[in-house]
């Protein structure tokens, strides 16, 4: 079964503009944790919220979390077109990492 | 500085055959994931290694499958009596240690005819 689940399922923009993608999750976490995948490839590990934090940034991406509607967003900023790929949230299970991805967002950038 | 290894990248075999899919995670992570992934989803754990034993198998979907660590690194997913269903992405995934975050290998593509 599936923790998660991000909205939209599918984005698509021009190089430039923002993006955000939100995730839903249904019980209580130590964490959350925000994945890419580029087409035919394994994922990659982009950035990690703990319960307590409400608010993160990496580069051009910005990450939320409001625990209290179980819910995440993560902003790509200044999009370029090698942001195309696919976007998991992931919750973490057993205190050992066990993630839990949701169905994901596949975002296309246009140049 | 090589990541994660899967191997075969791809793998179409018949119905009812046995597989084996194997992970040579990043040399000194402890910990090691198998993840099942099927189009237009996200990865589902399938077990968690710690060293040579099998810490969680609780995703394992049935007695058909079967994955084994027996030196600490290198780690084998066995499928046997394939079906169909079985058709999906394996991915595997290791950690330095349990908590730290995962890096995956590029999966196999596994097909059942």
């Amino acid at each position: 079964s599936q923790q998660g689940e991000e909205d939209p399922q599918a984005l698509s923009i021009q190089e430039g503009e923002n993006a955000t993608m939100n995730c839903s999750y249904k019980t209580s976490i130590n964490n959350l944790q925000w994945y890419r995948q580029n087409s035919g490839r394994g994922l990659v590990h982009l950035i990690l919220i703990r319960s307590n934090e409400r608010e993160k940034h990496s580069g051009r991406l910005r990450v939320t979390l409001d625990t209290s509607k179980k819910s995440s967003s993560l902003l790509i900023t200044a999009s370029r077109a090698a942001d195309t790929a696919s976007y998991f949230c992931a919750t973490e299970e057993g205190g050992y990492n066990k993630l839990i991805f949701g169905a994901g967002t596949r975002l296309a950038v246009h140049p | 500085g090589a990541g994660v290894s899967q191997t075969p990248s791809n793998k179409v075999t018949e119905k009812g055959k046995y597989v084996e899919l194997r992970c040579d995670p990043i040399s000194g992570h402890t910990a090691l994931y198998w993840y099942r992934q099927s189009l237009g989803q996200g990865p589902e754990f399938l077990i968690y290694f710690q060293g040579t034993g099998a810490a969680d198998d609780s995703g394992l979907p049935n007695d058909r499958f079967f994955a084994v660590r027996p030196e600490g690194s290198v780690s084998t997913l066995k499928i046997q009596r394939t079906e169909r269903g079985d058709s999906a992405v394996y991915l595997c995934a290791s950690s330095l240690t349990a908590n730290q975050p995962q890096h995956f290998g590029d999966g196999t593509r596994l097909s059942i005819l």
